[in-house]
């Protein structure tokens, strides 16, 4: 069974600030997926990788396989980023379904 | 084209009773994932769907079923309702399954209480 660590828990930042996200897995998994969910429950999925580094607006995931471990960057946050972003991974070489991290709470002060 | 539809949105039963939510899937998508949401063990996979057959389950017991049908909608039930199944349940769907299944779009959810 696939173990997701995410760090930190909670992370409080003033607008503007450069934020890191990292999440950590204990199997070879064939996905990892960033999630951000808003008050209320919607779920947005961010990103998916395999490998590499994706960008998205002011959104930047990477991943390193060999050390099984990922980092969900935000540049020039702002408080509407404010939320709780969640890492998934696919792993079973993608027979299994998605196992998730706790999540890290995220609050940007404006 | 129309995002991921749950019913319902909100949901109070009592415990010993059974539910029924409902998930329709973007249109095209016939995978379609079912996971339970709590303050306490976060979000938990349950089963996932694609074209009509569960392509694996989750660590939940037997009380919690589901089934897609041939237009992928997808329900999932809960019989014999407990305290504990009170959650936030989330339905996703994606074109594909498996190691290609590429991004899941998740619906809003539907919040069961159980009292």
């Amino acid at each position: 069974k696939n173990e997701v660590e995410q760090s930190p828990q909670n992370l409080t930042a003033q607008e503007g600030e450069f934020i890191t996200i990292n999440c950590s897995y204990s199997v070879g998994i064939s996905a990892l997926h960033w999630l951000q969910q808003h008050p209320g429950g919607g779920i947005v999925s961010l990103f998916m990788l395999s490998s590499g580094k994706k960008k998205h607006g002011r959104l930047i995931a990477t991943i390193n396989i060999q050390e099984k471990h990922s980092s969900l960057h935000i540049t020039a946050s702002h408080p509407r980023d404010s939320a709780v972003y969640i890492c998934a991974v696919r792993s079973g070489g993608g027979a299994d379904g998605l196992t998730f991290g706790k999540g890290t709470h995220l609050i940007i002060q404006p | 084209k129309a995002g991921v539809t749950q019913t319902p949105r909100y949901l109070i039963k009592t415990r010993g009773q059974q539910v029924t939510l409902s998930c329709s899937p973007i249109s095209g998508h016939r995978s379609v994932s079912w996971y339970q949401q709590t303050p306490g063990q976060g979000l938990q996979f349950l089963f996932e769907y694609f074209s009509e057959t569960q392509r694996n389950k989750g660590n939940f017991p037997g009380r919690f079923s589901g089934r897609q049908f041939s237009n992928s909608r997808s329900e999932m039930n809960v019989s014999t309702l407990e305290l504990g199944d009170s959650a936030l349940y989330l339905c996703a769907s994606s074109r594909k399954t498996g190691a290609t299944t590429g991004e899941q779009y998740f619906g809003p959810g539907t919040r069961l209480t159980v009292t």
